[in-house]
């Protein structure tokens, strides 16, 4: 069983829309939790860590949710500055495990 | 300007050689770290480092080797190169682990015939 799985869409939605990701991981001792952003042909980029009280930076919400271990990401108002792939990394045992990435396409 | 830093972007070799893959960060980063990405599997660690002389074996180190003489290098050697071990692959740096923000290099695409 993989540790972080990752829904790989592709999601294409239009502009303004809201789009939500959801990541599972398999380890309960899980220590910290994130979410990047990769480009095409880039390397990732942090885009924010999740904390067990959900966290908000802008038009992103991160939540997670340590019972069923899954962790979310919402964007709201999509601009076509997302369109990315969006990856779910996980701390576990000192190792960082990384999702296969979902597939976002912003649509004018 | 500060940064992280690898070369080369591109490599071609043949299957059997010698490769060593750089990287180099100006943060003075106690953790570095070596990921391939491929198709399918995303982001996996190779090793990992936390500081000048100490190095860990991540999920996938077979066939690799990695030193760190100094904090800022951290170079990776593919002893004898399989066409497996066709990848992009990313160092990365982070000033403690576990909460901290990792920072990535451009990746190198290697590509072994």
């Amino acid at each position: 069983r993989k540790e972080v799985e990752q829904d790989p869409g592709p999601f294409n939605v239009p502009e303004g829309a809201t789009v939500a990701f959801n990541c599972t991981y398999s380890n309960s001792a899980s220590q910290s939790f994130f979410w990047y952003r990769q480009d095409c042909r880039k390397e990732p980029k942090l885009l924010m860590s999740v904390y067990s009280s959900g966290n908000e930076d802008g038009r992103f919400t991160a939540q997670l949710n340590r019972a069923s271990q899954y962790i979310s990401l919402l964007i709201r108002d999509s601009k076509l500055s997302d369109s990315a792939t969006y990856l779910c990394v996980v701390n576990t045992a000192r190792q960082f495990y990384f999702g296969t990435g979902t597939s976002l396409t912003v649509i004018p | 300007d500060a940064g992280i830093t690898q070369s080369p972007r591109y490599k071609i070799t043949e299957t059997g050689r010698q490769v060593t893959l750089m990287c180099h960060q100006t943060w003075s980063h106690s953790y570095m770290f070596w990921y391939r990405q491929d198709l399918g599997h995303g982001l996996r660690l190779i090793y990992y480092s936390a500081a000048a002389d100490i190095t860990d074996k991540g999920e996938v180190p077979d066939g690799y080797v990695v030193s760190r003489s100094k904090t800022e290098n951290f170079p990776l050697t593919l002893e004898s190169a399989t066409r497996s071990q066709t990848s992009v692959y990313f160092c990365a740096s982070s000033d403690l682990l576990e909460r901290e923000t990792q920072y990535f290099g451009p990746g190198t695409r290697l590509l072994v015939l």
